[in-house]
C-alpha cells in the first residue's frame, strides 16, 4: 500500500520561498506522475502541477510563473517550490498519486495526509 | 480553465438517507469526472473514476451518474463514517475541483 507524507516547513515569510517534499514509502515512485495540490481555508482545492519520474512537467498556468517540481528517484521522493510567497499562498498542501484505473481516465488515488504552510511576517 | 459547480454545498441528513450531490462542468468533458471524499486531517479519499466506476473496496451504496456536463454522486443508505466533504473533478483538462459539498448530520 502506497503510501505518502509530506514534510517542510510550516511557516515562510512573504517574498521567500515555500518548499515542501513528499515521501512516497510502500512503492516505486517510477511509472506514476505525482501531483501536489493545495487548499486554501475556505476555498477549493488547486492543482498546482504534476511530474513524471523522466522529469517531464506540467503546471496550472494560473501559477506557473512561481512554481516548480523536481523529484529524486533514488529517494523516492519529490519536491515543490513556490517562489515569492504571499499571504494568499497559505493553505494546506497535499501530494498525490496520478493514476489510470481502467487505462483512460486520470484519478488522483492516493494522497498525503497534508501540511498547512502559513505565509506571514 | 474547465470550472466544476457543485451542490449544494452543505446539507444534513440521517443514518439511512439517500442523498444526492450534484456536479456541473462548464463544458463538455468527455466522462473525464471523479469523485473524492475528504475527512478533517486526512488526504482526500478517491471514490469513482469516469463518472460511474467504483473504486476497489468502496461501498456499493456510492454511485456515480451522469453525461455531457451534468453528473451526480449518490449515496444510498447513508452510513455515520459517510458523513464527510464530497468533491468533484474533472480530469479532461487542467484539473479542477468543485467547491465542494459537507454531508452533515441532522
Amino acid at each position: 500500500q502506497v503510501q505518502l507524507q509530506e514534510s517542510g516547513p510550516g511557516l515562510v515569510k512573504p517574498s521567500e520561498t515555500l518548499s515542501l517534499t513528499c515521501i512516497v514509502s510502500g512503492g516505486s515512485i517510477n511509472n506514476y506522475y505525482w501531483s501536489w495540490v493545495r487548499q486554501p481555508a475556505g476555498k477549493e482545492l488547486e492543482w498546482l502541477g504534476r511530474i513524471y519520474p523522466t522529469g517531464s512537467t506540467n503546471y496550472n498556468p494560473s501559477l506557473e510563473s512561481r512554481v516548480s517540481l523536481s523529484l529524486d528517484t533514488s529517494r523516492n521522493q519529490f519536491s515543490l517550490k513556490v517562489m515569492s510567497v504571499t499571504a494568499a499562498d497559505t493553505a494546506i498542501y497535499y501530494c498525490a498519486r496520478e493514476s489510470r484505473p481502467g487505462g483512460y481516465y486520470r484519478v488522483f488515488d492516493t494522497w498525503g495526509q497534508g501540511t498547512l504552510v502559513t505565509v506571514s511576517s | 480553465d474547465i470550472q466544476m459547480t457543485q451542490s449544494p454545498s452543505s446539507l444534513s441528513a440521517s443514518v439511512g438517507d439517500r442523498v444526492t450531490i450534484t456536479c456541473r462542468a462548464s463544458q463538455s468533458i468527455s466522462g473525464s469526472l471523479n469523485w473524492y471524499q475528504h475527512k478533517p486531517g486526512k488526504g482526500p479519499k478517491f471514490l469513482i473514476y469516469g463518472i460511474s466506476n467504483l473504486q476497489t473496496g468502496v461501498p456499493s451504496r456510492f454511485s456515480g451518474s451522469g453525461s455531457g456536463t451534468e453528473f451526480a454522486l449518490t449515496i444510498t443508505d447513508l452510513q455515520p463514517e459517510d458523513f464527510a466533504t464530497y468533491y468533484c473533478q474533472q480530469s479532461y483538462g487542467i484539473p479542477t475541483f468543485g467547491g465542494g459539498t459537507k454531508v452533515e448530520i441532522k
